[in-house]
């Protein structure tokens, strides 16, 4: 069964850091984009980031870019996402997806809380 | 960027009543055009991928067309269980947008 989980959540100050991980099972890790989502409190959806199949290409939405790192650890089979001075409206849950045929995200976890907050 | 919208952002209907959502791009995304349905306090499940090819265990019931700027989804007769929140995502760019949601409620 093909299945992608979050962990790393939790609550944290203004300009602290937080890694977030995703772990996929039950498909090809090394064969799949990873995606992240997130979507605040009562809010829709946002696109965060995507790292490529060999983690060579990663790309930002520009609203988290210089703020945020995607990363591969090939040996842990798991995506992680760094994020770096936080802000109140970074608080949401952040999802991890998986990304099919360049265009669409098949699979998604069931996410992770982020609560930026003095 | 490309941008999304949506039409309504919210409507009422009745069960077995005919659902139609409008999804429009800033600009040509061809048919990368995708569905997404979100119920409260869950993660997004994939409904309809290229604007018109449903996923697997999507009951035929949901449909989309369209190309270009201008996608539909449509729910040919409302279910208890389809009461969401739907989006609309593109995947024409390498940075993915949604569409800011319909939420379909009852009436």
């Amino acid at each position: 069964q093909v299945q992608v989980v979050e962990s790393g959540g939790g609550v944290v100050q203004p300009g602290m850091s937080l890694r977030l991980s995703c772990a996929p099972s039950g498909f090809s890790f090394s064969s799949s984009r990873i995606h992240w989502v997130r979507q605040a409190p009562g809010k829709g959806l946002e696109w965060v980031a995507v790292i490529s199949e060999d983690g060579s290409a990663k790309y930002y939405a520009d609203s988290v870019k210089g703020r945020i790192s995607i990363s591969r650890d090939t040996s842990n089979n798991t995506v992680s996402l760094q994020m770096t001075s936080l802000r109140p409206d970074d608080t949401a849950v952040y999802y991890c997806a998986r990304g099919i045929a360049g265009s669409r995200l098949d699979n998604w976890g069931q996410g992770t809380l982020v609560t930026v907050s003095s | 960027d490309i941008q999304m919208t949506q039409s309504p952002s919210s409507l009422s209907a009745s069960v077995g009543d005919r659902v139609t959502i409008t999804c429009r791009a800033s600009q040509n995304i061809m048919t990368y055009l995708n569905w997404y349905q979100q119920k409260p306090g869950k993660a997004p499940k994939l409904l309809i991928y290229t604007t018109s090819t449903l996923q697997s265990g999507v009951p035929s019931r949901f449909s989309g067309s369209g190309s270009g700027t201008e996608f539909t989804l449509t729910i040919s007769s409302l279910q208890p269980e389809d009461f969401a929140t739907y989006y609309c995502q593109q995947g024409y760019s390498t940075w993915f947008t949604f569409g800011p949601g319909t939420k379909v409620d009852i009436k």
